[in-house]
Parts: structure tokens; sequence; C-alpha cells
């Protein structure tokens, strides 16, 4: 069966550092992979996908950017975190159709202070 | 540009008493709708997917329907452990576009 793991599962860093979250998906090959955020209290919002190794689509533009450095491995990453990045970090998995459904990982609470 | 309304935002429902979330949704050429069940602080876990207009699917107290402008999710006799946040998305491409979700709070 298929697993998504996410770490950290909390992190407070203070404004102006650097931010690395991982994503990694275990039982399959090939997967579209996504990273989401989802503010307090809100829906949750599409920052990047990508569909293969080295292809990331962005979403929304911001301080953030993301890298898939191995098939089953998403990374998002920030040089300066702002106060605005606070929030709750998911990172889904789907197989590569469109239509199919998009499973979601544990997510990472982020506080910037 | 897609959009999904959910409502109501929250619901309080003594445990047995049925109800139905509604999910309204623009979006140009529907791959398909998902509902989602959300526990403070973790991952939304996936529940239904449907494709068409028509379509209807069940899980225990769960029951998802979905017509050409919404979806409605019905809750039979629930249970306090049905407590939760709801989350409808939509998905045209390879992009979900989700609701703000309807918080369910099951008093027993």
């Amino acid at each position: 069966s298929q697993t998504i793991h996410q770490w950290p599962a909390t992190l407070v860093q203070p404004v102006g550092s650097p931010l690395s979250l991982e994503c990694t998906v275990e039982g399959t090959s090939n997967p579209n992979l996504y990273w989401y955020r989802q503010a307090a209290g809100r829906g949750l919002q599409l920052l990047f996908y990508s569909v293969g190794i080295g292809q990331i689509s962005s979403e929304v533009p911001q301080n953030l950017s993301a890298s898939r450095p191995q098939d089953r491995q998403f990374i998002l990453s920030s040089k300066k975190l702002l106060l605005s990045d606070s929030g709750f970090y998911l990172c889904a998995w789907s197989v590569r159709l469109a239509g199919e459904t998009q499973y979601f990982g544990p997510g990472t609470r982020l506080l910037v202070l | 540009e897609d959009q999904v309304t959910q409502s109501p935002e929250a619901l309080r429902l003594q445990e047995g008493e049925s109800s139905s979330l509604n999910c309204s949704y623009t979006v140009s050429g529907l791959r398909g709708l998902f509902w989602y069940r959300q526990d403070p602080g973790k991952g939304p876990e996936f529940l239904f997917t449907l494709y068409s207009a028509g379509e209807e699917k069940e899980k225990e107290r769960l029951k998802a329907t979905l017509t050409k402008k919404e979806s409605f999710l019905h809750i039979t006799a629930p249970k306090p452990e049905d407590s939760a946040t709801y989350l409808c998305a939509v998905q045209a491409g390879n992009k979900l576009t989700f609701g703000g979700g309807t918080r369910v709070l099951v008093k027993p």
C-alpha cells in the first residue's frame, strides 16, 4: 500500500530564516505530487504541483519554491521566511491520470515569528 | 475561474440527528468531485470521488450525491466520531480547487 510522509511535523522559525519541508511517497512510482497551504479556518490553496522529476508548476507567485530531486520526493523551500508564510503545509500524491484521487500526508505546521 | 462554495460553514448536530452538507461549484470541464474529512491538526482523509451527475456513493453513515451544479454529503444518524471538517473539491486538469469546508460537531 502507498504511504506519504512529511517532516517535520511542526516547525517554529524566525522571520528571514530559510525553510525546507520534505515529502516522500512510498509504494508507488511516477506519482503526481502537490504542495498545498491551509491558512487557519480556510480551505486548501494549491502552491505547486509536479508531474515528474525536475518538473514543477507554480500556482501562486510567492516567497516559496519547490523541487523534485527524486521520483517520490518533493521539497518545499524558502530563502527568507515572511510572517505570512505561517500555516499548515500539506503534501499530496496521485497517480498520473486526470480525475484520480489525491491522497494527503499528515502535514507540517509552520509558525513564523 | 473554478469556484467551490460549501455551506453551512458550521453545523452542530445532536447524535442521531441526520443532516446534509452542500457543495456548489462552477468549473470548466469537471473531471471529478471529491469529498474529504479533516480532523484538527491532520491531513485530509479521502472519502468519495464522484464523476458524473446522478452518481451516488455511500460509506457507513455518509452518502454523497452529485448534480450538474452541486454535491451533497448526507450524514445519517451521526455519532460523535463523525465530528470533523468536511472538505469538497473539484478537479479540472491536474488541479483541485477546494471549498472552505463545513465544520461538523456532533454532540452526544
